[in-house]
């Protein structure tokens, strides 16, 4: 089946510590994104990416990086510099229709949730 | 950022009743979205609008994307109790790099049977 995979579901970190959260999606879509989801509040862009080698920051890309290899896969990771790196991580992906501004709608993963200790 | 007023932010109903929610933007869409989170999962889309004025249903779900292209309401009809959840709309800004979107904060939707 196609779909998009988040890994781990629960990820348990110590401060200081840098993390990597995996995404993987078998759809063959071009664009891949970040989330963050904080309790009572909207899904927050962090990163995304239309194409392999490139991507570019959301609106809250502080103390995150990430890199796009190969199109199924956009790993995020999360610095020791996010200062408030607790919350629900959700990675989307979405297919192009023409050029770079046209998409379909985005598919969302299951999640992982990160808690830092 | 920018953000798109969605209300109400919670509603408790009775199963059976109808549910109304709605979102508005000072920046007009070319695209609205519908979501609906379950706990401790990802969000599923529910209706996609492409149109200003589109009317759309999907089982006991409705939407409409506005005329103005600055708001889109989502009806559901005869509420049932796997409706529970949060439904989020997003909107897509006109000839935006990348399909970027925007999210409401979310509506969250109890159903008492």
């Amino acid at each position: 089946d196609g779909g998009i995979t988040q890994s781990p579901k629960y990820l348990f970190r110590k401060e200081g510590q840098n993390v990597t959260l995996s995404c993987e999606q078998n759809l063959n879509h071009d664009a891949m994104y970040w989330y963050r989801q904080d309790p009572g509040q909207g899904l927050r862009l962090i990163y995304y990416s239309q194409i392999v080698n490139d991507f570019q920051k959301g609106d809250i890309a502080e103390g995150y990086s990430v890199s796009r290899e190969k199109k199924e896969s956009f790993p995020l990771t999360v610095t020791s510099a996010q200062k408030n790196p607790t919350a629900f991580y959700l990675c989307a992906s979405s297919s192009r229709t023409g050029d770079l501004f046209s998409y379909n709608e985005q598919f969302f993963g299951p999640g992982t949730r990160l808690t830092v200790l | 950022g920018q953000q798109l007023n969605q209300s109400p932010q919670s509603m408790f109903i009775q199963e059976g009743e109808d549910v109304s929610m709605n979102c508005t933007s000072s920046s007009i869409f070319n695209t609205w979205l519908w979501y609906k989170q379950e706990p401790g999962e990802g969000p599923v889309l529910l209706i996609a609008l492409y149109k200003a004025g589109e009317l759309t249903s999907n089982g006991r779900l409705t939407a409409q994307f506005g005329i103005t292209r600055k708001d889109s309401f989502l009806n559901i009809s005869a509420s049932i109790p796997s409706d529970v959840g949060i439904y989020f709309c997003a909107g897509q800004l006109v000839r935006e790099y990348g399909n970027k979107l925007v999210f409401g904060a979310g509506t969250i939707l109890r159903v008492k049977s």
